[in-house]
């Protein structure tokens, strides 16, 4: 079936810091990817999608490209803020399930200091 | 738009006492979905209603959970009776189903229960 593996968190950086937080999925079929972030005591909320390989999604400085030949879908932001202190979750939707049905990873925290 | 609404945001009850969690999905979204989220299993999709029907509710723990959705601007999540493993944050969220961003679910603020 279809799964999403993230990395372990919390992810600790100072301001300004370079971050990266993996994320690789296995589907059977052409899913399409996303990240979702949560702020402390809210709801989750997209932060960007790749719908097919090569794709780049991007919003508020953050990126993550959909890399099919090492199914992962990696997110980075070259400075991060304290403001960005939040849990990430990666996910993808399947043609083969719904594209409606989401799978989410187990989320990772990241904290960042100033 | 208001986003999703959901009610109560918090609960406090005492086991074996029924629960009913409220949501309002935006308008104009067709579908509807409801996660728990625990630090233990994370976020878990219990059910999804399509245009008010029901389409997946294999997530759904047991047979003390049951949800509806009378019309397209609200659905409830019941437990009955409440037990204290099922101390959880809520989620209800929803979709549109025509535009590029069909895929694109909208949480609502969630519903922290805390069965005692």
């Amino acid at each position: 079936g279809n799964s999403v593996t993230q990395m372990e968190g919390p992810v600790t950086l100072s301001e300004e810091a370079f971050l990266t937080i993996n994320c690789t999925y296995t589907a059977t079929g052409y899913p399409s990817l996303f990240w979702y972030v949560q702020y402390p005591g809210e709801g989750l909320q997209l932060l960007l999608k790749a719908t097919k390989a090569d794709d780049k999604g991007s919003n508020k400085g953050f990126e993550a490209t959909y890399r099919k030949e090492t199914t992962s879908f990696h997110l980075e932001k070259g400075s991060v803020q304290v403001s960005d202190s939040a849990v990430y979750f990666c996910a993808l939707s399947d043609r083969n399930t719904g594209f409606q049905k989401l799978v989410f990873g187990t989320g990772t925290r990241l904290l960042v200091s100033p | 738009d208001a986003g999703v609404i959901q009610s109560p945001r918090h609960e406090v009850t005492e086991m074996g006492q029924e629960v009913t969690l409220r949501c309002k999905p935006i308008s104009g979204h067709d579908y509807l979905f409801w996660y728990r989220q625990t630090m233990m299993r994370g976020l878990e999709l219990l059910i999804y209603f399509n245009n008010n029907v029901p389409i997946d509710d294999s997530g759904m723990p047991e047979d003390r959970f049951s949800a509806k959705m009378p019309n397209a601007s609200f659905s409830t999540l019941k437990i009955q009776p409440s037990e204290p493993r099922d101390s959880a944050v809520y989620f209800c969220a929803s979709s549109p189903d025509s535009s590029q961003w069909k895929e694109t679910q909208y949480f609502g603020p969630g519903t922290r229960l805390l069965v005692l």
